[in-house]
């Protein structure tokens, strides 16, 4: 079961404009959401989190969107550079209950940003 | 300061040979955890370690799956008698372990096991 869902598998964007990458959640009690980014062949990394006591959390161009009566949660990068260009991976996890710690993870969305 | 180091990078088995996959984590992290992704799939979670102890091993498989992390040493992924099912990208991440919840997850570049 896909508790964790990004719908688009890819998404292409033109540098310097806006990217929106989206991810919707089924599990009520997942309460921290993390956004890795990863290229081929390497281990993702870490980009931005978000609790679920807020609704926006920002560090540099990322932006991360909170909407939890929706489940839904999405990823701004602004102004969208080529080095973005990588899978981004949304996860989530819950502190509560015999799943603690474990992350579960969508299939990932594809960026590319084209000059 | 390293971040999580993982080793080989890449491995190639014969079916029916065991493979280990080693992983140590970053400086300071007291908890280990190991994702499997197979092609065009996001990471499943299988194992959750501490020292000396397994958390969770709920998303391993019950046969020929095993893991450790010891009191001294990396953690080690042991995978018995492989078959070409096996082959994927196995990562390893660590965190701090933190109580209320928002522990951060850091991964290692991945060990690329091929089963021939």
């Amino acid at each position: 079961d896909q508790q964790v869902k990004q719908n688009s598998p890819s998404l292409s964007v033109q540098e310097g404009r806006i990217s929106i990458l989206n991810c919707d959640y089924t599990n009520s009690m997942f309460d921290y959401f993390l956004w890795y980014k990863k290229y081929p062949a390497e281990g993702p990394t870490f980009l931005i989190s978000i609790s679920s006591i807020k609704d926006k959390n920002e560090d540099g161009r990322f932006t991360v969107f909170l909407n939890k009566s929706a489940k839904h949660l999405s990823l701004h990068i602004v102004p969208s550079q080529p080095g973005d260009s990588a899978v981004y991976f949304c996860a989530a996890s819950s502190d509560r209950g015999s799943t603690l710690g474990r992350l579960y993870f969508g299939r990932g969305t594809q960026l590319t940003v084209w000059p | 300061n390293a971040g999580v180091m993982q080793n080989p990078r890449h491995l190639v088995r014969r079916r029916g040979q065991e493979a280990r996959l080693r992983c140590s984590p970053m400086k300071g992290h007291s908890h280990v955890y190991w994702y499997r992704q197979l092609p065009e799939e996001g990471l499943k979670f299988m194992v959750y370690l501490q020292k000396e102890n397994i958390i969770d091993e709920s998303g391993m498989p019950k046969e020929r799956f095993s893991a450790e992390f010891p009191k001294e040493g990396p953690s080690i992924l042991r995978i018995q008698q492989v078959v070409r099912g096996d082959s994927a990208a196995y990562f390893c991440a660590s965190s701090r372990g933190l109580a209320e919840g928002t522990d951060t997850q850091y991964f290692g570049p991945g060990t690329r096991l091929t089963v021939l």
